[in-house]
């Protein structure tokens, strides 16, 4: 069974880099087809979609995030990852990592989530 | 970006209830349009993708369908387990775009 999880600092400090990596197990990130997400909640703007990335290095943005956003896979690892860079209290929210059946598409599974807070 | 707009925001039902959220999106998605559950502190759950294909496990008590631009998640008889938070999620278009939630809360 296909499982992911986040993992990265739950603090950061205004103005500087979020970086959150995702850990994919029971399955490879190579598989065809599958595109690997990022995903955030906020109380204050729900579910928002960040960027998707293939194992080639093929990415998606959310044009309301690509100027400070960058998505990288590592194969070996099975593992991608989020850099979110000149943060603000804005972008305090549950991050979430999720497979997608190819782009644009669904998201299944997802994994736990982790909390950021973005505070001095 | 299109905007997915949900009704009701809060619903209360009984056990045995049949239920019926709604999503409207803001122009055509040709059913581009997948439904999730969340319960406090866990991810969302996809329960249905292609507005009415049922994700896999997800029980046939939930159901989906289509109607121009509205798209319709049905709870045939609600169980305990069912009292969640629902959201809908286009992606006919990028940015993907979800709905705000609709929270099912138990009368």
């Amino acid at each position: 069974q296909l499982r992911l999880q986040e993992s990265g600092p739950g603090l950061v400090k205004p103005s500087e880099t979020l970086s959150l990596t995702c850990t994919v197990s029971g399955g490879s990130i190579t598989s065809n087809s599958y595109y690997w997400a990022w995903i955030r909640q906020s109380p204050g703007k729900g579910l928002e979609w960040i960027g998707s990335i293939y194992n080639s290095g093929s990415t998606y943005y959310n044009p309301s995030l690509k100027s400070r956003v960058t998505l990288s896979v590592d194969t070996s690892r099975n593992q991608f990852s989020l850099r979110l860079t000149s943060v603000t209290a804005a972008d305090t929210a549950v991050y979430y990592c999720a497979r997608q059946f190819g782009i644009p598409n669904w998201f299944d599974p997802w994994g736990q989530g982790t909390l950021v807070t973005i505070s001095s | 970006d299109i905007h997915m707009t949900q009704s009701p925001s809060s619903l209360s039902a009984s056990v045995g209830d049949r239920v019926t959220i709604t999503c409207r999106a803001g122009q055509g998605i040709s059913s581009s349009l997948a439904w999730f559950q969340q319960k406090p502190g866990k991810a969302p759950n996809l329960l249905l993708y292609g507005a009415s294909g049922l994700a896999s496990g997800v029980p046939s008590r939930f159901s989906g369908s289509a109607s121009g631009t509205d798209y319709t998640l049905t709870i045939s008889s609600l169980q305990p387990e069912d009292f969640a938070t629902y959201y809908c999620q286009q992606y006919y278009f990028i940015p993907i775009t979800f709905g705000q939630g609709t929270r099912l809360e138990i009368k």
